[in-house]
């Protein structure tokens, strides 16, 4: 069954370094989603895209946030100068089209710490 | 049920109980729902969905009802497993893009 990926699993870096994040999605989907949960609280989404553009972007995606579709597979999201407060999962979705009734695959998360 | 903070409301049931999670959701203009089920270290994973216009769905042991009335929803897992032990969201789809989850419910099967 096709699955989205992340890489790394677990990523640990200081406090203004810049880290990103990578993802690819199932391959026949054309939309694509980060997400992030701060541990012990709810999921939170961030970004989506479509047709190499953002779609749509939560308060929490601010200047410090990319995203990219680099080539034909990959989905980054790229955090400019990383907060303590950025410490979280990361998850990346994608769904196979847009709008109403159409789930969204979720990958396994890239744990983000910073320190 | 909701909660608030990091403290996430935990439902302790034996194997072979019926299991019900409960959510309120935010948004009256939402026309779509799903439950997620969160295992640890993994990602939220599609259980089952509903419409607006519907009020009841039944998937393979697991029942979603809709009262929009109270913007009240509920997930009903039948014969509840140990593998069924995991963290349970609730999400709304108030227009195509984003999901907006809940804060999760931690089910717990005792053997």
């Amino acid at each position: 069954e096709p699955e989205v990926t992340q890489t790394p699993s677990h990523q640990v870096t200081q406090m203004g370094q810049e880290v990103i994040l990578r993802c690819v999605p199932i391959s026949n989907h054309l939309y694509f989603y980060w997400y992030r949960q701060i541990l012990g609280q709810k999921v939170e989404f961030l970004v989506s895209f479509y047709n190499n553009e953002i779609s749509e972007k939560s308060e929490i995606f601010d200047d410090q946030f990319s995203v990219e579709r680099p080539d034909g597979s990959n989905f980054t999201l790229k955090i400019r100068s990383t907060k303590l407060e950025d410490s979280a999962m990361y998850f990346c979705a994608s769904s196979e089209e847009l709008g109403l009734y159409n789930e969204q695959f979720f990958g396994p998360g890239t744990r983000l710490t910073v320190l | 049920g909701e909660s608030v903070g990091l403290h996430l409301p935990t439902l302790s049931v034996q194997e072979g109980d019926n299991s019900i999670i409960n959510c309120a959701y935010s948004n009256s203009a939402s026309d779509y729902f799903i439950w997620y089920k969160q295992e640890s270290g993994k990602g939220p994973q599609f259980i089952i969905d509903i419409r607006s216009n519907m009020d009841k769905r039944q998937g393979q042991r697991v029942t979603v009802l809709l009262n929009k009335t109270v913007k009240h929803l509920s997930l009903q897992i039948a014969a509840t497993q140990p593998g069924d032990s995991a963290v349970y969201f609730c999400a709304e789809n108030p227009y195509g893009n984003k999901l907006v989850f809940g804060a999760g419910t931690i089910l717990r099967v005792k053997s």
